[in-house]
């Protein structure tokens, strides 16, 4: 595709439920990341791929959060008995590469509000 | 634990001035600086990287500068124009690690008017 692609581009959820998200990366990417931003902050990192390997979750808060990349390209941010706190916008990045200094470009989100 | 600091949280400017935007850093063990542009409900653009070796790079009417040893970066933005007018971050990325993972400012919301 031209870009990144995530969606939903909102999910309302309701405390205790789970949610998946997901994220399409431009076409032949190798790395993929997903960051967690919340209102009026900038993003912080949750975990990153190597084509179909996580190879970093350092990130992730709890073990409530779950991220896969089964084939190397589209990607599934999963959280399970989501909790208010998890409100928040959830972004996808890809690079080319693994190298240090590739370009990263977003996707534009996905708003997640836990009520 | 690094931290990253944008200073001022937000700016307003009459178009056609010229700016500065802030970055400060306290781990010097940097391996790049990313400068990106948000607009509201948007994903981030990256806009200039400059890698630990280097000390500018520039891009149009952009320029940003990296310090290590004093922890600092600036983003100058020549000739504002009202299309400037977004959140500008900077991002720290580490010694040992893809640039992906990197430690994000809260950033600097510009206003550009008319």
């Amino acid at each position: 595709g031209a870009g990144v692609s995530q969606s939903p581009r909102y999910k309302v959820a309701k405390r205790g439920q789970d949610v998946a998200l997901r994220c399409d990366p431009i076409s032949g990417h190798v790395s993929l990341f997903w960051y967690q931003q919340a209102l009026g902050q900038g993003p912080e990192f949750l975990t990153y791929f190597q084509n179909e390997a996580q190879l970093d979750k350092s990130g992730l808060p709890s073990d409530r959060f779950f991220a896969e990349r089964p084939e190397g390209s589209v990607s599934t941010l999963k959280i399970q008995r989501t909790q208010q706190e998890d409100s928040a916008v959830y972004l996808c990045a890809s690079s080319l590469d693994a190298r240090p200094n590739e370009k990263l470009f977003f996707g534009s989100g996905t708003q997640l509000s836990v009520l | 634990k690094q931290e990253v600091t944008q200073i001022p949280a937000a700016l307003s400017v009459p178009e056609g001035e010229n700016l500065v935007l802030n970055c400060s850093f306290t781990d010097s063990a940097i391996y790049n600086l990313q400068w990106f542009r948000q607009d509201p409900g948007k994903g981030l653009t990256s806009l200039l990287l400059i890698q630990s070796s280097q000390r500018e790079q520039t891009s149009g009417r952009l320029n940003a500068s990296l310090d290590k040893s004093s922890g600092r970066s600036t983003l100058y933005i020549a000739a504002s124009q009202p299309g400037d007018s977004a959140t500008y971050l900077c991002a720290v990325g580490r010694g040992d690690t893809n640039a992906g993972k990197s430690t994000f400012g809260d950033g600097t919301t510009l206003t550009v008017k008319p």
